[in-house]
């Protein structure tokens, strides 16, 4: 079974710095996907970003971007010049080669709060 | 136009209860899935459904069923309520459940068993 662990439970930084957000996961596959979701205090869940493990490069969506180390197996989500709507939980999540049916694993979550 | 929606977000009901929670999603996908997530803010896979199979998380209770009356609705039927029930119940869809294909959330609703 897939493990997911994020270690930093809360993190705080100011406004417009960048953070980073990390995650490790446990596997045996050698394909999988990894997603970030985040969770503001609305308690909706909305997808951030997500990434291939067949794929080398990074994915990127305007200020969030991943730092994907398969080998390492690390999943790190970086935000640059942070926002007040930033604020949220950060779930990093693992779904395996055969897809969702069994849905997520998700890590216990990061709370970022960005101070103003 | 909401993707992904359910009803009620917030629930409250005594112990011993028999509830449903109704979910409804308009994207055109083939798979639902309920997840549950805890006090501490962990979510965790209940259930997921197309119209071909339906697995069932081993940890969950046989006091929860899902019951799928068409492609775009999920709901999910909780019997006996006990304390440990309360939490905030999600429901997902994606395409077709294959592999990489995204889950898109609702908004959740949360269940307070007294």
């Amino acid at each position: 079974a897939q493990t997911v662990t994020q270690s930093q439970p809360e993190m705080s930084v100011q406004e417009a710095e960048t953070v980073t957000l990390s995650c490790t996961y446990d596997t045996s596959e050698s394909n999988y996907y990894l997603f970030w979701y985040k969770q503001p205090p609305s308690r909706q869940m909305i997808l951030v970003i997500r990434q291939e493990a067949y794929k080398q490069q990074n994915a990127t969506e305007n200020r969030f971007s991943v730092n994907f180390q398969k080998a390492a197996k690390s999943f790190s989500l970086k935000i640059s010049d942070s926002q007040l709507g930033d604020t949220a939980m950060y779930f990093c999540a693992f779904m395996p080669p055969g897809g969702g049916a069994d849905g997520l694993t998700f890590g216990k979550g990061t709370h970022l709060i960005i101070q103003p | 136009d909401t993707a992904v929606s359910q009803t009620p977000k917030y629930l409250v009901t005594q112990m011993g209860n028999d509830k449903s929670i109704k979910c409804e999603q308009n994207l055109g996908h083939d798979t639902m899935y309920w997840y549950k997530q805890d006090s501490k803010k962990f979510l965790k896979i209940m259930f997921s459904y197309n119209n071909k199979e339906l697995i069932i998380n081993e940890t969950v209770p046989n006091r929860f069923s899902p019951k799928s009356p068409d492609k775009a609705h999920l709901n999910l039927h909780i019997n006996s309520l006990e304390l440990g029930d309360s939490a905030v119940y999600f429901c997902a869809s994606s395409l077709g459940g294959g592999p990489g294909d995204t889950q898109y959330f609702g908004p959740g609703t949360r269940l307070t068993v007294l």
